[in-house]
């Protein structure tokens, strides 16, 4: 089983529904993240959390929120998504006691018309 | 604030050729640097990574890179590449401060040609 999962893997929603990503882990670890991938751009940081009381923005934070729901659980939501929104989204674990070295989920292909 | 230059963002070459992808950061203090691969409709997978020591880092699938601090380099070379090398290849840099989150560069894509 993969260490980290994440639900749906592809999703199609219309401008201005609300969507929730959601990831999961099985590493044991504390830090988790999101990120966005666009053709180009690489990988954008959307929000992050270090523990299930801490939670940050990103470089590319609006439009976005997030819920820690336990160590293992971390959901990305758009409130209201819009077409400019439609990218590839990746959660991400890491721990620091080892060298904080990212380990990413499979992906979530996210079209918005 | 650290960032991260892939300097190539498409590099083909022909089966059983060398291929380097080049990396340049940018960072005010002691860095870890990691290259990740990410294959089509995959997620990325640790290829190697530099914490400290030797500054050649040897990693999977026959890639290797080397950290010079003076260019504030991080290339990543294979003497002999594959088609299954086929990939997009990232270059991503952390440091104490920026609490050892990633940046990462834009990518460069890899394609091996028979």
């Amino acid at each position: 089983d993969a260490d980290v999962t994440q639900t749906p893997r592809n999703r199609i929603t219309k401008t201005g529904k609300r969507i929730m990503l959601e990831c999961s882990q099985t590493k044991g670890h504390d830090r988790m993240y999101w990120y966005r991938q666009d053709p180009g751009l690489g990988l954008q940081l959307i929000y992050y959390s270090f523990d299930v009381k801490d939670i940050n923005k990103g470089e590319i934070s609006d439009g976005y929120s997030v819920s820690r729901q336990a160590q293992a659980k971390f959901s990305l939501s758009l409130e209201s998504a819009i077409p400019n929104q439609t990218a590839l989204y990746f959660c991400a674990t890491s721990d620091p006691g080892h060298d904080n070295e990212q380990f990413f989920g499979p992906g979530t292909r996210l079209t918005v018309l | 604030a650290q960032s991260v230059t892939q300097l190539d963002s498409q590099v083909p070459v022909f089966e059983e050729a060398p291929v380097e992808l080049r990396c340049n950061y940018s960072s005010s203090v002691s860095v870890y640097l990691f290259w990740y691969v990410q294959y089509p409709n995959q997620g990325l997978q640790l290829l190697l990574k530099y914490l400290s020591g030797s500054t050649l880092v040897k990693g999977i699938n026959g890639f290797e890179a080397e950290f010079n601090k003076s260019q504030t380099s991080f290339h990543l070379r294979k003497p002999s590449v594959h088609i299954s090398d086929t990939a997009e290849y990232f270059c991503a840099v952390s440091d104490r401060g920026s609490n050892y989150k990633l940046t990462f560069g834009k990518g460069t894509l890899l394609t091996v040609n028979p």
